[in-house]
């Protein structure tokens, strides 16, 4: 079954412990992202990646970090997370066609930062 | 910078009504891509549709469609007789072209949430 899968679905943590949120996808696709949705802002892009080695920021990437050392997984790490980085997070694949096509959509990860 | 803009921020209607959902966007570029995604009550995010700059024919798919008009950078959607699982919060969002036809960036508005009743 063609899936993005997210790992843990639910965090709580405290302020300055890093944690890694993992991201996979099945459908061998190029464009990687993450997001997060804040009440009454939408999503909001936290970086994504054209393809393995090439990640670029979004329009919030202040307090994240990211790799891509495979096609697969795009892992998203809060090297000191803070209380204001409580969010839900979805991680997305599509193909590039000539841009980010149909954005498959992880199910969310819930962090709460204490 | 690209921006979309979701005036609308709650919508609520009676079944059977039609419903438009407003989507205003800025870009600096000529090619660009517009989607919408629906996110039912249940979380998940759903991919409704992709339409490219280039391609300004409005779409219909069942009791959706879009009107996507340039000249006042708008990518609206209407649901026609509405029904109540078409409650859900909609996202319209952007990404503009990059050097090389290549676009990256996704920009998402701020949702326009709907409820239908009966």
């Amino acid at each position: 079954e063609a899936q993005v899968t997210q790992n843990p679905r639910y965090l709580i943590t405290v302020t300055g412990k890093k944690l890694t949120v993992t991201c996979s996808q099945n459908m061998n696709h190029e464009y990687m992202s993450w997001y997060r949705q804040d009440p009454g802002l939408g999503l909001r892009q936290i970086y994504y990646s054209m393809n393995v080695e090439v990640t670029d920021k979004g329009d919030v990437p202040e307090g994240y970090k990211v790799s891509r050392k495979e096609k697969r997984n795009f892992p998203l790490i809060l090297e000191s997370p803070s209380p204001n980085q409580t969010s839900l997070y979805f991680c997305a694949s599509s193909l590039l066609l000539q841009g980010p096509g149909e954005q498959f959509f992880g199910p969310g990860t819930r962090l709460t930062v204490l | 910078a690209q921006k979309v803009t979701q005036a609308q921020t709650e919508i609520s209607v009676v079944e059977k009504e039609d419903v438009t959902l407003d989507c205003v966007y800025e870009t600096r570029d000529t090619t660009y891509y517009l989607f919408w995604y629906k996110q039912p009550p249940s979380g998940e995010l759903v991919f409704l549709i992709r339409r490219n700059s280039f391609d300004e024919q409005n779409e219909i798919s069942g009791r959706y469609s879009w009107n996507f008009q340039k000249s006042t950078s708008s990518f609206n959607f209407t649901i026609t007789a509405s029904q109540v699982v078409d409650s859900a919060v909609y996202f319209c969002a952007l990404s503009e072209a990059q050097v090389g036809g290549t676009a990256s960036k996704l920009t998402f508005g701020t949702g326009t949430r709907l409820q239908v009743t009966l």
